[in-house]
């Protein structure tokens, strides 16, 4: 059973506008949540997290918003730039040693 | 300390043969986890080791595999009679229990089982 679900595999923008990336989760037991970025050939480096006590974080470009009525977190990435290109996994801790559960991913492309 | 080390970068091994890859986390790092990644998917979780205690696994990891974190350092994944199915990204990453959810990951190891 996919616990953590990102319906949307890629994701074409134009530079300088709006990315939003969406995930959905059916755990209710998760509080809180990360976003990961991945180039290829490299592991995935931690980007953003929210705390389900709250419903946005903010860092720089980055903010992402949580829905917990509606099992939902989204990305946004403003203004997006070339070098934002790459696969983006939202993820959650639980269960065993906080291990996390991760999407499917979303490949981003900016194009100049 | 210059993050999570992953060894090797890339394996290409024959269908049957065994492969052993190595994992060096961040040293203060008291938890260590392995995940696999597949193409078109997101990591899945292999197993972790608090310390040198491996404490959990999941049900991805089949009697083939097998982990180790002598004297909690290092980690070493080896898969025997690899099969095709294995092959994949293999991800390593460490955390401080006391600082939660603060996960390092390395570069991995991409295995083409051939």
């Amino acid at each position: 059973d996919q616990q953590v679900k990102q319906n949307s595999p890629s994701l074409s923008v134009q530079e300088g506008r709006i990315s939003i990336l969406n995930c959905d989760y059916t755990n209710s037991m998760f509080d809180y949540f990360l976003w990961y970025k991945k180039y290829p050939a490299e592991g995935p480096t931690f980007l953003i997290s929210i705390s389900s006590i709250k419903d946005k974080n903010e860092d720089g470009r980055f903010t992402v918003f949580l829905n917990k009525s509606a099992k939902h977190l989204s990305l946004h990435i403003v203004p997006s730039q070339p070098g934002d290109s790459a696969v983006y996994f939202c993820a959650a801790p639980g269960g065993a040693g906080n291990m996390l559960t991760f999407g499917g991913g979303t490949r981003l492309m900016v194009k100049p | 300390d210059t993050g999570v080390s992953q060894d090797p970068r890339h394996k290409i091994t024959k269908r049957g043969q065994n492969v052993t890859f190595r994992c060096d986390p961040i040293s203060e790092h008291n938890r260590l986890y392995w995940y696999r990644q597949t193409l078109g998917q997101g990591p899945e979780f292999l197993t972790y080791f608090q310390n040198e205690a491996q404490l959990e696994k999941s049900r991805l990891l089949s009697d083939r595999f097998s982990a180790e974190r002598p004297k909690g350092s290092f980690s070493t994944l080896e898969i025997q009679r690899t099969e095709q199915g294995d092959s994949a990204m293999y991800l390593c990453a460490s955390s401080f229990l006391q600082a939660n959810y603060g996960y390092t990951f390395g570069s991995g190891t991409r295995l083409t089982v051939v």
